[in-house]
């Protein structure tokens, strides 16, 4: 089976940098990807790492050590519109890239 | 801009009933997918197509059947609903095409479910 990990909650200021961990075990491995979820909206694709190493799209980064079956998302320069729910989903096995998603990570924003 | 529609935005179902949730996409994507999501929960899969009349289960497909006889169109089936099944449900699509497109999910905007 699968399952991943990520903190339930982050809370952090406008401005400051914070980073979302993602330790994951699955069967098969095919890459990490981020999804951005804001309340009562629909999940957005963030980014997808396949390889090891740092992956970089403007204020996000995502971060990627199959070694270590871990990951992260990094938000730079938060902004309020950041306050969101973040995801980690792993895809298990090549058929449609179908993905396996974490618990989901509430991001917090203050002013 | 990829656009996947579903069918309610919200559904009160009585126990017993069967239901019909359907989705749509207009990008011609050859994956589509249905997810429940529960609070604390997750995403977690039912069901998905990577073509039509295709079809395998995810990690939760008890209870739930789907149908994809057009590309665009597929559709989650609860053929007795239950009240475990309330649920937010949503909807995805992805291409087919290209190593790195396709692990781009698209979400439709979800149908909150009610079984009473």
């Amino acid at each position: 089976g699968q399952s991943l990990e990520q903190p339930s909650e982050v809370t952090a200021v406008e401005g400051a940098i914070v980073q979302i961990n993602c330790t994951y075990q699955t069967s098969g491995f095919y890459g990490l990807s981020w999804y951005q979820q804001h309340d009562g909206g629909a999940p957005t694709f963030l980014s997808y790492n396949a390889l090891d190493g740092l992956e970089e799209t403007g204020r996000f980064s995502s971060f990627l050590s199959r070694s270590d079956s871990y990951g992260y998302l990094l938000l730079q320069e938060l902004q309020m519109k950041d306050s969101a729910s973040y995801f980690c989903a792993v895809s298990p096995r090549w058929t449609a890239r179908q993905l396996t998603f974490g618990s989901g990570t509430q991001l917090t924003v203050l002013p | 801009d990829v656009k996947v529609t579903q069918s309610s935005r919200y559904l009160v179902k009585r126990t017993g009933e069967k239901v019909f949730l359907e989705c749509v996409q207009d990008m011609d994507h050859e994956n589509m997918f249905w997810y429940r999501q529960d609070p604390g929960l997750g995403l977690r899969l039912i069901y998905f197509s990577y073509d039509v009349k295709m079809k395998e289960k995810g990690d939760i497909p008890e209870g739930y059947s789907v149908s994809r006889e057009k590309k665009e169109r597929f559709s989650l089936i609860l053929e007795s609903a239950s009240t475990n099944q309330t649920s937010m449900y949503l909807c995805a699509s992805s291409s087919g095409q290209g190593f790195f497109k396709s692990y781009e999910q698209y979400f439709g905007p979800g149908t909150r479910l009610t079984v009473t």
